[in-house]
């Protein structure tokens, strides 16, 4: 089955404490991005990737890593962790940008 | 920057009414626009694109959408809900080299459907 696979899907850490969420796809899709979701703000871009060891920012990447060392994988790093980072944050691909995203399930991260 | 604004944050509305949910963004160039829907709890699933060609586009779930260029929208439109249709909708707009190949999202519109 075509998917987008993150984990974990809740994740609950204490400030300061190094973690990382993964995302792996399986349809060779060249596209991979990162975003987090807050109530009212709609879904804002953290880090993007439009191949292997090609990465850009997004509109709101402080506080995060991002690595694309195979098509498949696009793991999201959260160094030092703050509480303003506890969201829902999705990881998304497609095959080019005039296509549509294929999400994955989510991964809720609370930060205390 | 491009941006996208989506001027509902909440719609409800009864079951067979029709729907719009208006959507416009701000790039002038060349654009790509979608339409995604979230149901509650669950992670966002395309409903549509616009690449070019023709203006209206079907997507699924008998959801259609207009791009109006000299108005930058690209309105949502449903002939009839039904209660299933309850759910987060969400413009997107990626406008391609020139914007960095970035997909930028609206805010979102709450649809609730009363049965």
């Amino acid at each position: 089955e075509a998917q987008v696979t993150q984990n974990p899907r809740y994740l609950i850490t204490v400030t300061g404490k190094k973690l990382t969420v993964t995302c792996s796809q399986n349809m060779n899709h060249e596209y991979m991005s990162w975003y987090r979701q807050d109530p009212g703000l709609g879904l804002r871009q953290i880090y993007y990737s439009m191949n292997v060891e090609v990465t850009d920012k997004g509109d709101v990447p402080e506080g995060y890593k991002v690595s694309r060392k195979e098509k498949r994988n696009f793991p999201l790093i959260l160094e030092s962790p703050s509480p303003n980072q506890t969201s829902l944050y999705f990881c998304a691909s497609s095959l080019s940008h005039t296509d549509g995203y294929t999400f994955g399930s989510g991964t809720r991260l609370t930060v205390v | 920057a491009q941006s996208v604004s989506q001027h509902n944050h909440h719609v409800i509305l009864s079951e067979a009414a029709s729907l719009e949910l208006g959507c416009n963004y701000s790039y002038g160039g060349t654009v790509n626009l979608f339409w995604y829907v979230q149901y509650p709890g669950q992670h966002l699933q395309l409903l549509l694109k616009y690449f070019s060609g023709d203006p209206l586009v079907k997507g699924i779930k008998g959801f259609e959408a207009e791009f109006i260029k000299s108005k930058f929208s690209f309105n949502l439109r449903k002939p009839s809900v039904q209660w299933s249709d309850t759910a987060e909708y969400f413009c997107a707009v990626n406008a391609g080299f020139t914007g960095g190949f970035k997909t930028i999202f609206g805010a979102g519109t709450r649809l609730f459907v009363k049965a």
